[in-house]
């Protein structure tokens, strides 16, 4: 346990469902961050959000909508999703460089779009 | 933009000996950090060391050691005794240095298998 919990740890979807994925830590970091790992390609970032504020949207498609009540707590909405964003979605926090420059991922939660 | 290179998608050592895992990137930025994690089977993605570009001595984690290369921009993992704990994929990730949060920048990682 790293102090970044993220579920479900798996999730199989319709095209049509509407779930939502978790994140929360408890490290009094104030920036999180959303991931999406794909087998054979980098980790792409999809969201950041500094202080609950977003801050970078990495051209991510609408149906992936991010939400940050505080900055312990982030949510991935997902809906009317497409089979190629099965994958393996991993939040992560972190303090500003130069305090603490370091990640603290959690697990991930493995998605599976059908 | 950054990128990050890692040129070995998979690469396999007994138990024991030495592996080196290569890394590459491109920046314009002078201040940055550099990381290696790992990422075992249970998913967590684990961070084995990390370098400040500013530094001049390569960063040592007990049998982790890493040969930085600034002119060249290239970024070596070296995991000395191997482990068969060691068997993972492992990324290499890149930071600029600023006043706020900068995103990490991945490769597309190498998997490491340590043979008994």
């Amino acid at each position: 346990e790293t102090g970044v919990t993220q579920t479900p740890r798996h999730l199989v979807m319709g095209m049509t469902n509407k779930k939502s994925l978790k994140c929360e830590q408890h490290l009094g970091h104030n920036a999180m961050y959303w991931y999406k790992q794909s087998a054979k390609k980098p980790l792409e970032l999809m969201f950041v959000y500094n202080f609950k504020e977003q801050t970078e949207n990495n051209s991510v498609p609408s149906r992936f909508s991010p939400e940050c009540p505080n900055s312990s707590h982030l949510f991935l909405h997902l809906h009317t999703l497409q089979p190629e964003d099965s994958a393996l979605y991993l939040c992560a926090s972190s303090q500003p460089a130069g305090i603490n420059y370091g990640y603290t991922f959690g697990s991930g939660t493995r998605l599976t779009v059908v | 933009a950054q990128t990050v290179t890692q040129s070995q998608p998979e690469m396999s050592v007994q138990e024991a000996e030495t592996v080196t895992l290569s890394c590459t990137y491109d920046t314009s930025e002078n201040n940055y950090y550099l990381f290696w994690y790992k990422q075992p089977p249970s998913r967590q993605m684990i961070l084995v060391i990390r370098q400040e570009a500013y530094k001049q001595q390569n960063a040592t984690e007990n049998r982790f050691s890493v040969n930085f290369q600034k002119a060249a921009k290239s970024f070596s993992l070296k995991i000395s005794d191997s482990q068969l704990g060691d068997t993972a994929m492992y990324f290499c990730a890149f930071m600029t240095l600023n006043s706020g949060n900068t995103p990490l920048v991945f490769g597309k990682g190498t998997r490491l298998s340590v043979i008994a």
